[in-house]
């Protein structure tokens, strides 16, 4: 248990469905991240919550759409998505957004396949 | 610009001792993250170094020189559980933005 919690683990979904992830934090931890891990490239941030207000959007496509309902959840909302968007999903956390020296938490990732 | 490199694959035995080097060009240095990530599962934290030297913490150490952009991590006494990829992430700016490298895979053999 890593603290980080998401579902689901495996997610195969066609270009034109419309799916979600879920990721749950009990850690008490104030800011989450979203990050997408493709095969031998760095993982690339996609967003940052701080306090449930979003902090950072580094140029995502509008068809990834997150929400952050409170500090405990962070959802990504998906849509018409492309098969190189087919990677591992990762949800962090953090003390702050700041991050340095705590650490960051991640949870063990969505495997997304898109067909 | 910034940029982070570490070796894509390296191999092992299991007792040797392996180190995994990272370097880093980047302004605005804040410190530098070491992460093991075996396959499948989350990414967890291995180390932290924000000033130049060695941190020990059991069978891992990690290495920090900041005038030369350079670390490593160093692992002892391999074992066959320490096949997984390693991560170095370095923390930069007043943001304190993270920028991750791409990963070294460690394999041991026995």
């Amino acid at each position: 248990e890593t603290g980080v919690t998401q579902t689901p683990r495996h997610l195969v979904m066609g270009m034109t469905n419309k799916k979600s992830l879920k990721c749950e934090q009990h850690l008490g931890h104030n800011a989450m991240y979203w990050y997408k891990q493709s095969a031998k490239k760095p993982l690339e941030l996609m967003f940052v919550y701080s306090l449930e207000e979003r902090v950072e959007n580094n140029s995502v496509p509008s068809r990834f759409s997150p929400e952050c309902p409170n500090s405990s959840h962070l959802f990504l909302h998906l849509h018409t998505l492309q098969p190189e968007d087919s990677a591992l999903y990762l949800c962090a956390s953090s003390q702050d957004h700041k991050g340095a020296g705590y650490g960051y938490t991640f949870g063990s990732g969505t495997r997304l396949t898109v067909v | 610009g910034q940029n982070i490199d570490q070796p894509t694959e390296m191999t092992a035995t299991e007792g040797a001792i392996v180190q995994i080097n990272c370097t880093y060009q980047t302004s605005g240095f804040n410190g530098l993250f070491w992460y093991q990530q075996h396959a499948g599962e989350a990414p967890t934290f291995l180390s932290y170094n924000v000033l130049d030297g060695l941190e020990e913490k059991g069978r891992f150490s990690s290495f920090l020189s900041r005038s030369k952009g350079y670390s490593y991590l160093l692992l002892k006494e391999l074992q066959m559980k320490d096949s997984a990829s390693y991560l170095c992430a370095v923390i930069r700016g007043s943001n304190y933005q993270l920028i991750w490298g791409a990963g070294t895979k460690l394999i041991i053999k026995p």
